[in-house]
């Protein structure tokens, strides 16, 4: 079945610096990447997501890449604010409905 | 609130107590999902129901008991509890087999 690995499990970075967050995947099959971010006390949110037949997407300060052959596909997040401290979670679905999480994330952006 | 709520939030039990969280979602959406959450691992997905049909139980042990009335409910029956399931319980909804919306999911503690 399908394992997703996430990389790495704790980011620090200084408010204004870029932050990368980066996943591989095993099943070539996945066709759908989705990205969550959960903050104290509340379910994961969908920040963005990205599919198959694309290779990168942005919303505003917030991308996503995604390289197929090599079953990578990465979250970057510009300019971080103290707000974007959370955990965030990527995922892989087949087209499905067992979509598979990695391990998480857990960003702490320094003011 | 995102459209999908669930109570209680915090949940504490005996293991010979019998409980039951439930999920609602407004969205419309055909999919639920039961996710299990615990300290510095993955998502664990539970179950799946589409259209309040059960489409994957993944290997849970019987003392959670899913139910799915309607696509818009869904309970997760439970009993005889051990301390090792105490975690976070995370519902989810989706339309399709796309990005999901979560609850802020029910605490749960065995003691």
């Amino acid at each position: 079945g399908e394992n997703v690995e996430q990389h790495p499990s704790t980011l620090s970075v200084q408010e204004g610096d870029s932050a990368v967050i980066k996943c591989t995947y095993s099943d070539s099959a996945s066709n759908y990447f989705p990205w969550y971010k959960q903050e104290l006390g509340k379910g994961p949110q969908l920040i963005i997501d990205i599919r198959s037949n694309v290779g990168e997407k942005k919303d505003q300060r917030i991308a996503v890449t995604l390289n197929k052959t090599a079953k990578h596909f990465s979250l970057h997040i510009t300019e971080t604010q103290p707000e974007d401290s959370a955990v965030y979670f990527c995922a892989a679905n087949t087209g499905g409905f067992k979509t598979i999480f990695g391990a998480g994330t857990r960003l702490f952006v320094k003011a | 609130e995102t459209g999908v709520t669930q109570t209680p939030r915090h949940l504490v039990m005996g293991m010979t107590n019998k409980k039951s969280l439930k999920c609602e979602q407004h969205l419309g959406h055909n999919a639920m999902y039961w996710y299990k959450q615990s300290a510095k691992k993955p998502l664990e997905l539970m179950f799946v129901y589409n259209f309040k049909e059960q489409t994957e139980n993944n290997s849970v042990p019987s003392r959670f008991s899913p139910e799915c009335p309607n696509s818009s409910h869904l309970f997760l029956h439970l009993h005889t509890l051990q301390p090792e399931d105490s975690a976070l319980y995370l519902c989810a909804s989706s339309q399709g087999t796309d990005g999901y919306t979560f609850g802020s999911g029910t605490r749960l503690t065995v003691v």
